[in-house]
């Protein structure tokens, strides 16, 4: 089955800095790779996807970026604020998804 | 536009017993997931169905099992409860779109259930 490793576990950064977290994963049939922020007591939000074909999407602040050869995939956060604190998960699969365990993201003031 | 919701909140059991979580999609999607969320790991895939029926079940024993109704909501039942059973157990719904990935998954909030 699908194996997802994401890096770092956790992520402290200044606010006005950017955040990268980074996800791989195995099965190479993956086509759908979502990115999504939980806040505490808050289920899971979608806040940007990416499909098999095409490598970069921008949404604000917010990019992902895609290396199917690789087999990994990005979360990029510019210009960091601290409601941006939350827990992130990256998810990937072909049929069902498989998540990555999470990085908790620390943005101090 | 009201998002997915889920009931209870909060289920405390003992082992043993059984639990029944509840959701309701959001208006219009008619496939709804279950996952479960132990304390530090990620979301583990349960459950998927669609038009009322199960696409697709993640690597859980027979004694996690649901359904979907005719309105679309689904209800998660678990047998004989465990103490491993203990997580966030979350629910998320989507516009019919096949397989992972053919539409947006769209999360509640969850029902945490507490074995004693």
């Amino acid at each position: 089955g699908e194996n997802v490793e994401q890096h770092p576990s956790t992520l402290s950064v200044q606010e006005g800095d950017s955040a990268v977290i980074k996800c791989t994963y195995s099965d190479s049939a993956s086509n759908y790779f979502p990115w999504y922020k939980q806040e505490l007591g808050k289920g899971p939000q979608l806040i940007i996807d990416i499909r098999s074909n095409v490598g970069e999407k921008k949404d604000q602040r917010i990019a992902v970026t895609l290396n199917k050869t690789a087999k990994h995939f990005s979360l990029h956060i510019t210009e960091t604020q601290p409601e941006d604190s939350a827990v992130y998960f990256c998810a990937s699969g072909s049929y069902i998804p498989t998540f990555g365990r999470g990085t908790s993201l620390i943005v101090h003031p | 536009e009201a998002g997915v919701t889920q009931s209870p909140t909060h289920l405390i059991k003992t082992r043993g017993q059984q639990a029944t979580l509840r959701c309701s999609p959001i208006s219009g999607h008619t496939s709804v997931y279950w996952y479960q969320q132990a304390l530090g790991l990620g979301l583990q895939f349960l459950l998927w169905y669609d038009e009322g029926e199960e696409r697709n079940r993640g690597n859980f024993p027979p004694r996690f099992s649901g359904r979907q109704f005719p309105n679309y909501s689904s209800e998660l039942n678990v047998n004989a409860l465990e103490l491993e059973d203990s997580a966030l157990y979350l629910c998320a719904s989507s516009l019919e779109g096949g397989n992972w990935g053919g539409q947006p998954q769209h999360f509640g909030d969850g029902t945490r259930l507490s074995i004693l």
